[in-house]
């Protein structure tokens, strides 16, 4: 299994800073024939079910606000919030989809507001 | 727009069969080019993949749950369904379903929480 591993767990930022989330996977979820990384980001607000954030490491689900952006390549990859609002408080996780069986999420990583 | 909406008993006994049917609107699952997935949700954070079924009828399932999880389609009823095998209080959790564009899930139901309890 790809194991997923989410830093920090928690973090907290000041209204209209950075905020930024660490997924990093066992191995890398890089296909190299079509250079696509198998990786997504949900958002979970709190009652609520999780919901499509990024797709393929940095494509954003129609949307997303552009505050948000994902980055990085092979077994690294970050989630940022530039410019953190109030109704960006939410748990955040990766989850690949380079091996199919079994697909596997992060830990979760909860952003609050300093 | 797609919306799912899972329904099914909110408690269990131990060593029963869990029974969830996730009804599909918006949209057709015969139509093809999805998949549609299980996924559950323990209490604190922790998601797990169950298993996912094609409109076809093929299905993958995690090997953690080894050969208690069973995933079906109904296309008449636009319906999925999940049955899991001999619970244990392991695994009391929030059970979604979700539809699977290239294994990542685009929409999600809000979730049935499933408590197994004597």
């Amino acid at each position: 299994d790809i194991v997923m591993t989410q830093s920090p767990d928690s973090l907290a930022v000041s209204l209209g800073e950075r905020a930024t989330i660490n997924c990093k996977s066992s191995q890398s979820v890089l296909d190299s024939s079509n250079n696509k990384n198998y990786l997504a980001w949900y958002q979970q607000k709190p009652g609520q079910s999780p919901k499509l954030f990024i797709y393929w490491a940095s494509t954003r689900e129609s949307g997303v606000p552009d505050r948000f952006s994902g980055s990085g390549s092979g077994t690294d990859f970050t989630l940022t919030i530039n410019g953190l609002q109030a109704e960006d408080v939410a748990v955040y996780y990766c989850q690949q989809y380079y091996s199919t069986v079994p697909l596997t999420f992060g830990g979760g990583t909860k952003v609050e507001i300093k | 727009q797609v919306q799912l909406q899972e329904s099914g008993p909110g408690l269990v006994k131990p060593s029963q069969t869990l029974s969830l049917t996730c009804t599909v609107s918006g949209g057709s699952i015969s139509s093809g080019g999805y998949y549609w997935g299980w996924i559950r949700q323990y209490p604190g954070k922790g998601l797990e993949w169950m298993g996912y079924i094609y409109f076809s009828g093929l299905t993958y399932y995690n090997p953690s749950l080894k050969s208690r999880v069973t995933i079906s389609v109904d296309t008449s009823k636009n319906q999925i369904s999940l049955r899991l095998s001999s619970v244990t209080a392991a695994d009391t959790a929030v059970y979604y379903c979700a539809r699977g564009q290239g294994f990542y899930f685009d929409s999600w139901g809000r979730g049935s929480l499933v408590t197994v309890s004597a």
